[in-house]
Parts: structure tokens; C-alpha cells; sequence
């Protein structure tokens, strides 16, 4: 069975700092995807960052990268130069086509 | 760029009511997916179809079930709507085959008195 686990409820960075959110999953799959996904209040998806598990190295999308630990089983979003815009909720994600998510990480944004 | 598309936005139904969510993917997009998002919850996978047949079942209760048509816009029909049933209906969909990223749609929020 396919878990993805966020062991941080809640995040707060400084705005124009760096914070990390944690996901570790576990799956049976070989070929599979690893993704982030942001949910601002007004609750849309909004796909951050994708990452083949196939591939080593990280993804990187503008201020938004990964540390995908393939071994460990781990795969964390690092955001860079925090904005106000980036306070919403995220989540990681599993899956080679449909997707299990985990619990999700509030992020706060502190001017 | 087109994204994927979901009517209506919001639906209020009574109990024992049936709702019918509707889902355009994305140009070019075969395969469709339905989530369930209850508050402060996770979405959960319903089901998925790819090509107009359904490819994957997750936990969709007995009394909903769904299709996807020739032109592979898919339909989330409910019946004998209960108060658990008001969440957040996302669809998503991707193009198998192609970079196998999921675009979800704005959601359809159904809230059932």
C-alpha cells in the first residue's frame, strides 16, 4: 500500500527566508512520481514541483527545489526567498497515476 | 492555457437527493480523475479513467458512480446524498504518456442539509 506521511502540521517562515517541508512515503512501485502541491485559501490545486523517481537529480522550479532521497524514502520542498504568496497549504504526493496525498503542511508567511 | 474545468462551483442538495458534477480535462488530456477533499482533510482518490474506461477504483461508495464520454469530459453522479458526502469534488486529468502531470480543476464544493 502507498503512504505519504507530513510530519509537520504547521510551518511559519520570516518572508524573503528559506523553509523546508518534510514527506517521507512508502510505496511498492518502481516507476512512480513525486509531487508538491500548494491549496491557497481559495482551496484550487496548484501544482508546484513534479519529481521522476526515475531520475536523481532534484527538480527545481524558480525559488521552489526538492531533496528527494530516493533510498530514505524521502522527498522535501525547499522555498527560497518566502513571499507573501506562498502562505497556503501543502501537500506531497505519490503516485504513477493516480495519487495518494499526505496530510498537508500549513504554511504561514510572516512579513 | 486551457485548464481543466468543473460545473457547477458550488451545489447545495438536501439528503436522500442525487447530484450530477460535471469535469472538462484539458485538451488533449485521456485520462480523468476524481478526488474527494473533506474539511481539513486530505483528498481521497474515487476513481479514474483513462480512454473512457475506468482504469482505477479507490474509495468511491456504492452510490456514486461516474463515466467518461467520447468527447472525455466525465460526470460524478451521487445519489441518496448524505451529510458526509459534503466535501470538495476535484477532477483532474493528465495525458498518459506524455509528462503524467496531474492538473486538478477548481473544484466543485457540495454541501448537503
Amino acid at each position: 500500500a502507498q503512504t505519504v506521511t507530513q510530519s509537520q502540521p504547521e510551518m511559519s517562515v520570516q518572508e524573503a527566508e528559506t523553509v523546508t517541508l518534510s514527506c517521507t512515503y512508502d510505496t511498492s512501485e518502481s516507476d512512480y512520481y513525486l509531487f508538491w502541491y500548494k491549496q491557497p485559501p481559495s482551496r484550487q490545486m496548484i501544482l508546484v514541483i513534479r519529481q521522476e523517481a526515475y531520475k536523481q537529480q532534484n527538480a527545481t522550479e524558480n525559488r521552489f527545489s526538492v531533496n528527494f532521497q530516493k533510498a530514505a524514502k524521502s522527498f522535501s520542498l525547499k522555498i527560497s526567498d518566502s513571499q507573501l504568496g506562498d502562505a497556503a497549504m501543502y501537500f506531497c504526493a505519490q503516485g504513477a497515476q493516480k495519487l495518494v496525498f499526505g496530510q498537508g503542511t500549513r504554511l504561514t508567511i510572516n512579513p | 492555457a486551457a485548464g481543466v474545468i468543473q460545473s457547477p462551483r458550488h451545489l447545495i442538495k438536501e439528503k436522500r437527493e442525487t447530484a450530477t458534477l460535471k469535469c472538462y480535462p484539458i485538451p488533449r488530456h485521456d485520462t480523468v480523475y476524481w478526488y474527494q477533499q473533506g474539511p481539513g482533510q486530505d483528498p481521497q482518490f474515487l476513481i479514474s479513467f483513462y480512454e473512457k474506461m475506468q482504469s482505477d477504483k479507490g474509495s468511491i461508495p456504492d452510490r456514486f458512480s461516474a463515466q467518461q464520454f467520447s468527447d472525455y469530459h466525465s460526470e460524478l453522479n451521487m445519489s441518496s446524498l448524505e451529510l458526509g458526502d459534503s466535501a470538495l469534488y476535484f477532477c483532474a486529468s493528465s495525458r498518459r504518456g506524455g509528462d503524467e502531470k496531474l492538473f486538478f480543476g477548481s473544484g466543485t464544493q457540495l454541501s448537503v442539509l
